[in-house]
């Protein structure tokens, strides 16, 4: 298996522009999580999925940021309108529910630049 | 608020010396606590985890220690390599619950010089 893919894996634009973030879980696995990564904050859970259905986005910063995922191998994450202070790298991670060990496995990340 | 406290924020080690990390956590409900290991442009990888009904576990190089009456646990690298030259995150979690959160420390960036 390739694991998580996200695209692109760098994204530059300016502010006040819509943009998306992609994301391949690895396949069979039931949940799916976006984090977003800063200096200041770490690691911070945006939303999680299961079996494709939004369970938690608690920690989706504003009405700004939107996330789906139409079916068991895609998701998005979208910013529209981006502004400076998204500026992060974003993670995906998948796992799924059977077995005894809890691991996420995380994408390489998309770096998001917000001019 | 921070769910799971991590300290130091940055740690250097010569090489061959024990690197400590230690995490702290307030929710006695977390029953799940990994330790993620992030190389540079790279995601966090789960490196090795810890349920609270033991106090100690150990993989290689690498020994979690867990204190439930303190509610603290650390992560010890022996014989620390510049290959372990990352950045560390611990993380808690529920799993009896069923919730599939994980909240992370902030981070602690070891470099270790040969």
């Amino acid at each position: 298996d390739a694991g998580v893919i996200q695209s692109p894996r760098h994204e530059v634009t300016e502010m006040g522009q819509e943009v998306t973030l992609r994301c391949k879980p690895i396949s069979g696995h039931d949940y799916l999580f976006w984090y977003r990564q800063t200096m200041m904050r770490g690691l911070e859970l945006l939303i999680y999925f299961n079996n494709n259905v939004p369970i938690d986005d608690s920690g989706m910063p504003e009405d700004r940021f939107s996330a789906k995922m139409p079916n068991a191998s895609f998701s998005t994450l979208k910013i529209q309108p981006s502004e400076p202070r998204d500026s992060a790298v974003y993670f995906c991670a998948s796992r799924h529910q059977r077995g005894i060990v809890h691991e996420q496995f995380f994408g390489p990340g998309t770096r998001l630049t917000v001019l | 608020q921070q769910q799971v406290k991590q300290s130091p924020q940055s740690l250097i080690v010569q090489k061959g010396g024990i690197s400590i990390i230690n995490c702290a956590y307030e929710n006695t409900a977390f029953d799940y606590f990994p330790w993620y290991q992030q190389f540079p442009g790279k995601g966090p990888a789960l490196l090795i985890a810890i349920r609270p009904d033991v106090s100690e576990k150990k993989e290689g190089r690498f020994t979690i220690s867990f204190n439930k009456s303190a509610k603290q646990f650390s992560l010890h690298i022996m014989d620390s390599q510049p290959g372990d030259s990352a950045t560390y995150f611990c993380a808690a979690s529920f799993i009896q619950t069923g919730a599939n959160n994980l909240f992370f420390g902030t981070g602690t960036r070891l470099t270790v010089i040969p």
